[in-house]
């Protein structure tokens, strides 16, 4: 089944534990993209990577870090979580960049807090 | 300005009835136009692209108009499933070709028996 999975789906922290979410697709997708989801300000952009190799900051990366080694493979990572971080994470991804109607595929979302 | 602006709602209908969301973008080299279709608590998931000539699938109809920067969704014949929280998308090539997706912060549809 085509899909993104992303891991965990819940996670509890305290401040300072750096952590890390997970996201893998199985389409073969070029484009990946971290989204975090907060109430009044809805889907804003994290960092996204247009391939291997390739990664930028999106509307809101300070905390953030990401890499993407592998096609399939883009985590996120908080170095340093702070209790601003708690949030809805969702990764996704897309056939392609440049012009085109394609969608996003989107995981499952992480819901994280940080106490 | 918000990039993507719609009406949060709530909007609240009878089964049966036909409701319509409305977007604005604002920046007029907006290029690709969506509607995800967004659960409580779940990720969002593509409803149907937007195109210039308009498009129509089953119940659903969705409209841009360039000129006004306004894009719309229509559902007829509402279901008690249809309600969710419905986001409007715009993209835009940015610098080195990458499509960055906008969202708007969504309108939420509960649609009553």
């Amino acid at each position: 089944e085509a899909q993104v999975t992303q891991n965990p789906r819940y996670l509890i922290t305290v401040t300072g534990k750096k952590l890390t979410v997970t996201c893998s697709q199985n389409m073969n997708h070029e484009y990946m993209s971290w989204y975090r989801q907060d109430p009044g300000l809805g889907l804003r952009q994290i960092y996204y990577s247009m391939n291997v190799e390739v990664t930028d900051k999106g509307d809101v990366p300070e905390g953030y870090k990401v890499s993407r080694k592998e096609k399939r493979n883009f985590p996120l990572i908080l170095e340093s979580p702070s209790p601003n971080q708690t949030s809805l994470y969702f990764c996704a991804s897309s056939p392609k960049t440049g012009v085109g109607n394609y969608g996003y595929t989107f995981g499952s979302g992480t819901r994280l807090t940080v106490v | 300005r918000k990039e993507v602006e719609q009406d949060p709602g709530p909007f609240n209908v009878p089964e049966g009835a036909t409701v319509a969301f409305n977007c604005t973008y604002s920046n007029s080299a907006s290029q690709s136009f969506f509607w995800y279709r967004q659960d409580c608590r779940k990720e969002p998931k593509l409803l149907m692209s937007v195109y210039s000539s308009g498009n129509e699938d089953g119940r659903f109809t969705a409209q841009l108009n360039r000129a006004s920067q306004y894009i719309s969704l229509l559902i007829r014949d509402s279901k008690l499933s249809d309600s969710a929280t419905y986001l409007c998308v715009v993209t835009l090539l940015s610098s080195g070709s990458a499509r960055q997706l906008t969202f708007g912060s969504g309108t939420q549809l509960t649609v009553l028996p």
